[in-house]
């Protein structure tokens, strides 16, 4: 079983419109979550860090559900420059782990 | 800052042939990370380092090899290269995290096609 499982998309939105990704992961004891956004032929660079409480950058929202190992990213009023892989992160200790991404097109 | 660089961006081997990918940080992080990207296989960790002098097996170690000589660079080798290993790959640097919440920083990749 993969430790961080995300739906490949892709997701192809209209702009402005509001799209949710999920992410679940496998391993209890992780201790640490992230989005990363990875544009075309790029590096991965973080988007956000997620926290058992939720949190909220402009138009970007981030969950946590421990006891249903799952992770979220709400990203309303999406711009064409939203165009992106997005990609949910688990950190152990040491370790990180990915999932494979989710694709997302914003169409004008 | 310049963060994290990869040396060099680009490179064609053939199989057989042997060369070395340079990873700098200039953020004094204590981990640093080599992962390679696949389509369709997200990225998977070769080799990381918790520190100076000190290297450990990822996920898929196999046919290559790291050093860590000095806290602020991380090198990745290839000693044969093969096809399979037509990847791109990126190096990666954190802080040190007893309990996690640090994320990592990445270098821009290095693009390595083995014919």
């Amino acid at each position: 079983r993969k430790e961080v499982e995300q739906d490949p998309g892709p997701f192809n939105v209209p702009e402005g419109a509001t799209v949710a990704f999920n992410c679940t992961y496998s391993n209890s004891a992780s201790q640490s979550f992230f989005w990363y956004r990875q544009d075309c032929r790029k590096e991965p660079k973080l988007l956000m860090s997620v926290y058992s409480s939720g949190n909220e950058d402009g138009r970007f929202t981030a969950q946590l559900n421990r006891a249903s190992q799952y992770i979220s990213l709400l990203i309303r009023d999406s711009k064409l420059s939203d165009s992106a892989t997005y990609l949910c992160v688990v950190n152990g200790v040491i370790q990180f782990y990915f999932g494979t991404g989710t694709s997302l097109t914003v169409i004008p | 800052n310049a963060g994290v660089t990869q040396t060099p961006k680009f490179r064609v081997l053939k199989t057989g042939q042997s060369m070395t990918l340079l990873c700098a940080q200039d953020m004094n992080h204590e981990y640093m990370y080599w992962y390679r990207q696949d389509p369709g296989m997200g990225l998977r960790l070769i080799h990381y380092s918790v520190g100076e002098g000190t290297t450990a097996k990822g996920e898929v170690p196999d046919g290559y090899n790291v050093s860590r000589l000095k806290k602020q660079n991380f090198l990745l080798g290839l000693e044969s290269a093969a096809p399979s290993q037509t990847s791109v790959y990126f190096c990666a640097s954190s802080y040190t995290a007893r309990t996690g919440g640090y994320e990592q920083y990445f270098g821009p990749g290095t693009r390595l096609t083995v014919t």
